[in-house]
């Protein structure tokens, strides 16, 4: 199984709501990844996290909370978002560790919207 | 500090032509290199990658690439393209900290 889900596959929700994102893979690769992507523009860097520890935040604002229950989950709780965080998340994984294992794989992503 | 640069932000090719997409890279150690494919509102798909050995490397959909280390380039071809092709192209170098730098793309349109 090489692939890497992504639930749901859009999302509108208000500046107040709660909501959360979710990744699943069953690679048994140790690095996953949040990216934002806006149209038009290469993915952005969220978060990664290693070994289920988180490992890299690119000073991403604290209304996105990144969580991963265990090596195959991945989740990005969301909260009191501003519309322009409205963009498609990606989630990716790979097995790390240098050379081949740099290459990383990509969920279809969510699209979701901020109103 | 690395960085990979694709130069052309659209390319128009005719559909049966074929097809080159430049990308050039800076960074200090031997490159992990890739080519990724995104259709409009989906995920990335790796077209290929280079990490060592044999510079001409093959990749799905009939894809090629060819890394030269003396132009830091890592081109990617196909010889003859489809309308399917249309896409999003990303040139990719991957680092040993579990980032991968992305250029900014190249927008692929296919004339009928």
């Amino acid at each position: 199984d090489t692939e890497v889900t992504q639930t749901p596959k859009h999302l509108v929700m208000g500046m107040t709501n709660k909501k959360s994102l979710k990744c699943e893979q069953h690679m048994g690769h140790r690095a996953m990844y949040w990216y934002k992507q806006k149209a038009k523009k290469p993915p952005e860097l969220m978060f990664v996290y290693s070994y289920e520890k988180l490992s890299i935040n690119e000073s991403v604002p604290s209304r996105f909370s990144p969580e991963c229950p265990n090596s195959s989950l991945l989740n990005l709780h969301l909260h009191a978002l501003q519309p322009e965080d409205s963009a498609l998340y990606l989630c990716a994984s790979s097995r790390g560790e240098g050379g081949g294992g740099l290459e990383q794989f990509f969920g279809p992503g969510t699209r979701l919207t901020v109103l | 500090a690395q960085s990979v640069t694709q130069p052309d932000i659209h390319i128009t090719v005719s559909e049966g032509a074929s097809l080159e997409l430049r990308c050039n890279y800076s960074y200090g150690a031997t490159p992990y290199l890739f080519w990724y494919v995104q259709s409009p509102g989906q995920g990335l798909q790796l077209l290929l990658k280079y990490f060592s050995g044999d510079t001409l490397v093959q990749g799905i959909k009939g894809f090629e690439a060819e890394f030269k280390r003396s132009q830091s380039s890592f081109n990617l071809r196909k010889p003859s393209v489809h309308w399917s092709d249309a896409a999003e192209y990303f040139c990719a170098v991957g680092r040993t900290d579990d980032k991968i730098i992305f250029g900014k793309g190249t927008r692929l349109h296919i004339l009928p």
